[in-house]
């Protein structure tokens, strides 16, 4: 089946630094992918809509500026977290929307901690 | 705003039928329900999906009422790694975009 594949798995950083994280669909074409954020113990939420070839849409109350997504080709969709700070040590997961089928395939997730 | 309930947390005994709950009251008539898991520390993992039809697969079985206002996911024998958060989700058009957006879940808990 259809794999997304999400880097790194863990990072870890110093307050003001910024860090960048990778999700590719490895076996096909993802016109659309999201970016989802989780805090321990809740669900998981939806931070923005990255679009290939154009600018990302971002939920309510998500800084586009803080979170920089860029989709600049159909199998790679890179969110950076610009100037971190320990307020932004989450889990973040990505997923991929594979054109033509009805379901989202999650990459495996990246756990950042901002020290 | 997630358009699902659930009970926060079930227990089941290993090699029993898991059957988990959810309701969507608010479902628009061309909305799919999904079904995902995630166990801890990992990416959610689908499991299946369905519009009106009950559906089956290797995993688990949908069961959608007639209404679609409230479905079953049904785990015929659940193992301990089975033990995750199950996510019912209806599929939300939000400008333009289908989107996923997650609820609270259930903690579903197998027990040996």
């Amino acid at each position: 089946g259809a794999v997304v594949s999400q880097h790194p798995s863990w990072v870890i950083c110093k307050s003001g630094t910024s860090v960048k994280i990778e999700c590719r669909s490895l076996d096909f074409q993802a016109t659309t992918m999201f970016w989802y954020r989780q805090f321990p113990k809740q669900s998981l939420m939806l931070m923005a809509t990255s679009n290939e070839g154009s600018k990302a849409t971002y939920e309510q109350g998500v800084e586009k500026d803080k979170f920089l997504i860029n989709h600049a080709s159909l199998t790679l969709s890179t969110l950076t977290v610009t100037s971190a700070h320990p307020e932004d040590s989450s889990f973040y997961i990505c997923s991929a929307h594979q054109q033509g089928y009805e379901k989202l395939f999650f990459g495996s997730g990246t756990q950042l901690s901002v020290l | 705003d997630a358009k699902t309930t659930q009970p926060p947390s079930m227990d089941c005994a290993e090699g029993r039928a898991a059957n988990l709950p959810c309701n969507h009251s608010t479902i628009s008539g061309n909305e799919y329900v999904y079904w995902y898991r995630q166990i801890h520390s990992q990416g959610p993992q689908y499991i299946i999906h369905g519009l009106k039809n009950n559906e089956t697969n290797e995993m688990a079985s949908l069961i959608i009422t007639e209404d679609r206002k409230s479905s079953t996911l049904i785990l015929p024998h659940a193992t301990l790694r089975d033990t995750a958060v199950y996510y019912c989700i209806v599929r939300v058009l939000i400008q333009g975009a289908q989107k996923l957006v997650f609820g609270q879940g259930t903690r579903l808990t197998i027990n040996p």
